[in-house]
């Protein structure tokens, strides 16, 4: 399955499906780029980040991918499973002295289907 | 939510009263910051403080207020100026550059 965060905000997969979840960004000047989990009720989760020189990173279960050139971010979940339901947001993140701030997108919830 | 707690985890308000709301961290990080989170929305943030004695606006600080007298402890206060409390705050600390870990958070709601 796959889907744009910010205009579809929903996605449903079959368990053992690969899901990928899409984010567009505006902002070429972030530092980083990182992906949370979010299940209801709970504070997000760091999941996975990359930084802004690198194309793709890889993590257990999840790949990164950033393309620079369209300002698209997308989080690869392979193997789906019930407990990957959640909603999954990306974050930009901007490094300054003094702070370094994190600006949120709106979020994908992803249902996986049993 | 390793390291961070909040507290309470819902909160009630009438109109027009002042609210606290407590975040505690024993990860030793220097950072800490607070954000509101609407309904099928992302994050925004509040209020945020680098260090003991020092902090900064978020992009919605209007009707709230923090204080960090100690590297432990960063409470929001949820003034009777905020037009629009109810919500769930989170509470985070930053590690190194980029790992934010955020607490479980506290759902206020006006009566």
């Amino acid at each position: 399955g796959e889907s744009v965060g910010l205009h579809l905000p929903t996605l449903s997969v079959q368990e053992g499906d690969n899901s990928i979840i899409n984010c567009a960004y505006s902002n070429s000047a972030s530092d980083y780029f990182i992906w949370y989990k979010q299940e209801s009720g709970k504070g997000p989760q760091f999941i996975i980040d990359i930084r802004s020189n690198m194309d793709k990173r890889q993590g257990q279960r999840v790949t990164v991918l950033l393309n620079k050139t369209v300002k698209h971010l997308s989080l690869q979940i392979a193997a789906t499973q019930p407990g990957d339901s959640a909603v999954y947001f990306c974050a930009e993140l901007r490094l300054k002295a003094g702070a370094n701030n994190l600006f949120f997108g709106t979020g994908t919830r992803l249902t996986v289907i049993p | 939510d390793g390291g961070i707690t909040q507290s309470p985890k819902y909160l009630f308000r009438k109109e027009g009263q002042n609210v606290t709301l407590s975040c505690e961290q024993n990860l030793n990080h220097d950072a800490m910051y607070w954000y509101r989170q609407d309904p099928g929305q992302g994050l925004r943030l509040i209020y945020y403080s680098q260090i003991v004695n020092d902090f900064q606006k978020g992009d919605i600080a209007e009707g709230y207020s923090v204080s960090r007298e100690k590297k432990e402890s960063f409470p929001l206060t949820v003034t009777s100026a905020q037009k629009n409390p109810t919500a769930f705050y989170l509470c985070a600390t930053l590690a190194g550059v980029n790992e934010q870990f955020f607490g479980p958070g506290t759902r206020l709601t006006v009566l």
